[in-house]
């Protein structure tokens, strides 16, 4: 059975500050794995979507990266700012195209 | 273009009376998701829809959970007798065939009394 975990659950960093954000799952036979963000009380916003066959994408100050093998992914912020602040999710897509969420990591970025 | 729609986006019910709520996937996305997101945990996955095939139904909780989808556009996910344990947000999500980016919606908040 897939399980996805995120660390940290929660992290606070001031403004400018350049950080990662970790997610980790168990069965490497993913198709992909994509990364969210969410704000209170709002639906999930897609950020990247990393084939299994790729091993990272980028999208402005944003940087996933996969590694299937080892069963891991890390999305890199750069300079960080206030409105960054939301949770973030990742989640990975296998057997069955069921999609298998983390926890999430709730961000706060201090202006 | 528009984005996936949910409706309603809140609803109150009483224990043990049935729901219906509904998804209107993106036009042309032929790939249609149902998760379920109850206060303070993660997104749980109920059920996938691609195109005629008939879905696969192991994710739904219990037997009191039913989804539908008339071809590639709206579907519905209908819960029967609901309990207190069923609140929680409900999400769809949509995609352009199988294994690319999922595009949410906005979810139905279900509270049940």
């Amino acid at each position: 059975k897939q399980e996805v975990t995120q660390i940290p659950a929660a992290l606070s960093v001031p403004e400018g500050e350049n950080l990662v954000l970790n997610c980790s799952f168990t069965d490497s036979a993913i198709y992909n794995l994509q990364w969210f963000r969410q704000d209170p009380g709002k639906g999930l916003t897609s950020l990247l979507l990393i084939q299994s066959s790729q091993r990272e994408q980028t999208s402005g100050r944003l940087n996933a990266s996969l590694d299937k093998s080892s069963g891991r992914s890390t999305l890199y912020i750069a300079a960080s700012q206030p409105g960054d602040s939301a949770t973030y999710l990742c989640a990975v897509e296998g057997g069955g195209f069921k999609t298998i969420f983390g926890a999430g990591t709730r961000l706060f970025v201090k202006a | 273009g528009a984005g996936v729609s949910q409706s309603p986006s809140n609803k109150v019910t009483e224990k043990g009376k049935d729901v219906e709520l509904r998804c209107d996937p993106i036009s042309g996305h032929t790939a249609l998701y149902w998760y379920r997101q109850r206060l303070g945990q993660g997104l749980e996955f109920l059920i996938y829809f691609q195109g005629n095939s008939a879905p696969d139904k192991s994710g739904l909780p219990s037997d009191r959970f039913s989804a539908e989808r008339t071809g590639e556009s709206v579907s519905t996910l209908t819960i029967q007798r609901t309990q207190q344990e069923d609140s929680a947000v409900y999400l769809c999500a949509s995609s352009h065939g199988t294994l690319n980016e999922q595009f949410f919606g906005p979810g139905t908040r279900l509270t049940v009394l």
